[in-house]
């Protein structure tokens, strides 16, 4: 069965400085790998996605994220946070098809000045 | 563009009642599902809909029910609240390939 774990609950960064979030996956075969973001009180908006080919894929708001097959692991970065980024974020996996996504429990980011 | 809506955005119920969340998408996806989210527990999966005319349970499936009415509307039903379902539901919908498309979220209160 497919599993995520982000170990980190809560993490806090200073505005300017670089963010790292930690995700990793159980699954047999190529995953599909997903990055998603809530803000308080919101739906959850889509980062970025890894479906196959460069393993280092680009997303919205200038985050990226490395898909690392030998690691188990797909991690969000960042190179400079900025205070507006303070959210909770998802980590998700998923199957080929019409399998259901399997999300992490995610961590919320805190940004300060 | 409305992509996913759900109705309503809040509600308070007292146990034993029922009431049903609706959810309409407007991208001609093909499936679609409910998720609950509960503090520090993430998003778990109540029901989803692969296609119009099928469904299936996921994790949590136990106290609800579901509709997929049409391509486009997928309800889920709670036939007697408890204060256990005291949660926020998010409805989302997906193509083959792509990532979700949520909706903004039901915050539902159980007394």
């Amino acid at each position: 069965a497919q599993s995520v774990t982000q170990p980190d609950i809560h993490i806090t960064v200073s505005e300017g400085a670089s963010l790292e979030l930690r995700c990793n996956y159980s699954y047999g075969a190529t995953p599909y790998l997903f990055w998603y973001v809530q803000s308080p009180g919101q739906g959850l908006q889509l980062l970025l996605k890894y479906f196959s080919g460069d393993t280092l894929v680009q997303g919205i708001k200038g985050f990226e994220a490395e898909f690392k097959r030998s690691q188990s692991s797909f991690n969000l970065r960042k190179p400079s946070v900025h205070w507006s980024d303070a959210a909770e974020y998802f980590c998700a996996v998923g199957a080929r098809g019409n399998t259901p996504l399997v999300f992490g429990k995610g961590t919320r980011l805190s940004v300060i000045a | 563009n409305a992509g996913v809506t759900q109705t309503p955005k809040f509600q308070v119920l007292k146990t034993g009642q029922s009431m049903t969340l609706q959810c309409a998408q407007d991208m001609n996806h093909n499936s679609m599902y409910w998720y609950r989210q509960d503090p520090g527990m993430g998003l778990r999966l109540i029901y989803y809909s692969a296609s119009e005319g099928t469904t299936d349970k996921g994790e949590v499936p136990n106290g609800y029910n579901v509709s997929r009415l049409n391509k486009r509307e997928f309800s889920l039903r709670l036939e007697s609240a408890a204060p256990s379902q005291t949660s926020v539901y998010f409805c989302a919908s997906s193509q083959t390939g792509y990532g979700y498309t949520f909706g903004s979220g039901t915050r539902l209160t159980v007394v």
